[in-house]
């Protein structure tokens, strides 16, 4: 009974793509959001969004965008990729009210 | 914003023991407090959580206390098993629509 769907688990990409993670939820949360994990620097947040259309840089949103077309989905995009930016990415949904989040398998990137 | 410090990092403890694991936030406005355990590969889990007009939590063999006044939460294990052995992470939220600010995580692990 998955959730929350991150469409790669595993990417490798060369530095300079272009890269799409995807992110489909299927409980009708209006909150949608991407964090980074890296060992010893635990959870950061790159962006996040409120409802389709809507977004907001979190804490190092630096050389990443989103786009939020539709309730159900938040891409995350690395519009130019870089070494540092091999990490693992995680996916996580909420309702509005206080709830905690439901969260993505996650895609282990590795930019090469 | 909001900050949240977790301790230890790494924790050990043997089975049947009891395990304790430390936060502080600095924002007196938080009012929502979970905690995640991922398993190694897996995605960040819900166990418990905790509102702000609550002092304690328990569900079985784990709880959560919180001291509003110190601003501080824990989380406490009983009977600890090697299943409990994963990355524990804290995290707060502000009143509002707001994201999770996340601790730094802990890694149990429960020697048999």
């Amino acid at each position: 009974d998955v959730k929350v769907t991150q469409s790669s688990r595993y990417l490798v990409k060369r530095t300079g793509e272009k890269v799409f993670l995807e992110c489909v939820q299927d409980m009708d949360h209006e909150n949608m959001f991407w964090y980074r994990q890296d060992p010893g620097l635990g959870l950061r947040l790159i962006y996040f969004s409120y409802d389709v259309k809507m977004k907001e840089k979190g804490d190092i949103p630096e050389g990443y965008s989103v786009s939020r077309e539709k309730k159900e989905r938040f891409s995350l995009i690395l519009e130019s990729a870089s070494t540092n930016q091999t990490s693992m990415y995680l996916c996580a949904s909420s309702p509005q009210t206080p709830y905690g989040y439901t969260f993505g398998s996650g895609t282990r990137l590795t930019v090469v | 914003g909001e900050n949240v410090e977790q301790h230890p990092s790494t924790l050990s403890v043997q089975e049947g023991d009891s395990a304790v694991i430390k936060c502080t936030y600095s924002d007196s406005a938080s009012n929502y407090f979970p905690w995640y355990k991922q398993e190694l590969g897996k995605r960040p889990q819900l166990i418990i959580d905790i509102r702000s007009n609550v002092g304690e939590k328990k569900d079985q063999r784990i709880a959560v206390t919180l001291n509003k006044t110190a601003k501080h939460f824990s989380l406490h294990i009983t009977e600890t098993q090697p299943e409990d052995s994963a990355v524990y992470f804290c995290a707060a939220r502000l009143a509002g629509n707001t994201p999770l600010v996340f601790g730094k995580g802990t890694r149990l692990s429960v020697i048999a």
